[in-house]
C-alpha cells in the first residue's frame, strides 16, 4: 500500500472523546476517501473529496466530519465518539481520471475502540 | 442495488488454480469491475479490473462474460500466501467510490 499513511494504527478512545485520524499521500491523486470496515464485513465509505476544498459524504457518514485543505491530506474526524463507531478504518485514494478505470491504493488501516 | 454477489467461502488446493466468480447482473454500461483482496484485515490490495474485455496481469486473470452480467477472476496457480478475502467490485472511473460486498474467504490448502 505505498503512498498513503494513515496514523495512528491503534486509538482507544472513551465515550464523548473527540478525535481525528490523519491521511496523508504522496501520489498527488485528487480523489481520497475515508472507509469503515466492521467485523465480518466489507468496507462501508464514510466521506471522500474530488480535490482540495471539496468533500461529500458515502454512505454512512454521520458522527464522522472531513476536510480537504490540501490536496496530500484528508484527515477524519470523530466530534463525540460513540461505541458504535468502534472500528477498522482504511483512507484510500486515486488518480480518478482517464477512461481506464482507476486503482485505489489503501493505507493500512486505523484501528480504533470507543469504550 | 450497486453491490456483487460472491460465495461466501471457497477452498483450493496450492498450485491449482483458484477461480472466484460474482454476479453483477445489474452493472450499467461505465462501470468497471474491480478484485481486490484483503489479507489479515490489512488495507485491501488491488488485484485487477476491467470494463468489457478479458484482463490479464501478473497477479491473476479477469473473465468477463459477454452480456457483462458475471465474471470471473482466475488465480492461476495459487499459493497459501493468496488465502484472502477476495472483494469483485463495481465502481464508476471517478471519485475512487467503490461498493464493497462481503466477498469470497478464499483458503488455499496444502
Amino acid at each position: 500500500n505505498a503512498g498513503v499513511t494513515q496514523t495512528p494504527k491503534f486509538q482507544v478512545l472513551k465515550t464523548g472523546q473527540s478525535m481525528t485520524l490523519q491521511c496523508a499521500q504522496d501520489m498527488n491523486h485528487e480523489y481520497m476517501s475515508w472507509y469503515r470496515q466492521d467485523p465480518g464485513m466489507g468496507l462501508r465509505l464514510i466521506h471522500y473529496s474530488v480535490g482540495a476544498g471539496i468533500t461529500d459524504q458515502g454512505e454512512v457518514p454521520n458522527g464522522y466530519n472531513v476536510s480537504r485543505s490540501t490536496t496530500e491530506d484528508f484527515p477524519l474526524r470523530l466530534l463525540s465518539a460513540a461505541p458504535s463507531q468502534t472500528s477498522v478504518y482504511f483512507c484510500a485514494s486515486t488518480s480518478g481520471v482517464g477512461a481506464s478505470g482507476n486503482t485505489i491504493y489503501f493505507g493500512e488501516g486505523s484501528w480504533l475502540t470507543v469504550v | 442495488d450497486a453491490k456483487t454477489t460472491q460465495p461466501p467461502s471457497m477452498d483450493c488446493a496450492e498450485g491449482r488454480a483458484a477461480n472466484l466468480p460474482c454476479n453483477h447482473s445489474t452493472i450499467s454500461g461505465n462501470e468497471y469491475v474491480y478484485w481486490y483482496r484483503q489479507i489479515h484485515s490489512q488495507g485491501p490490495q488491488y488485484i485487477i479490473h476491467g470494463l468489457k474485455n478479458n484482463e490479464t496481469n501478473e497477479m491473476a486473470s479477469l473473465i468477463i462474460t459477454e452480456d457483462r452480467k458475471s465474471s470471473t477472476l482466475i488465480l492461476p496457480h495459487a499459493t497459501l500466501r493468496d488465502t484472502a478475502v477476495y472483494y469483485c467490485i463495481r465502481g464508476g472511473t471517478s471519485y475512487g467510490k467503490l461498493t464493497f460486498g462481503q466477498g469470497t474467504i478464499l483458503t488455499v490448502h496444502p
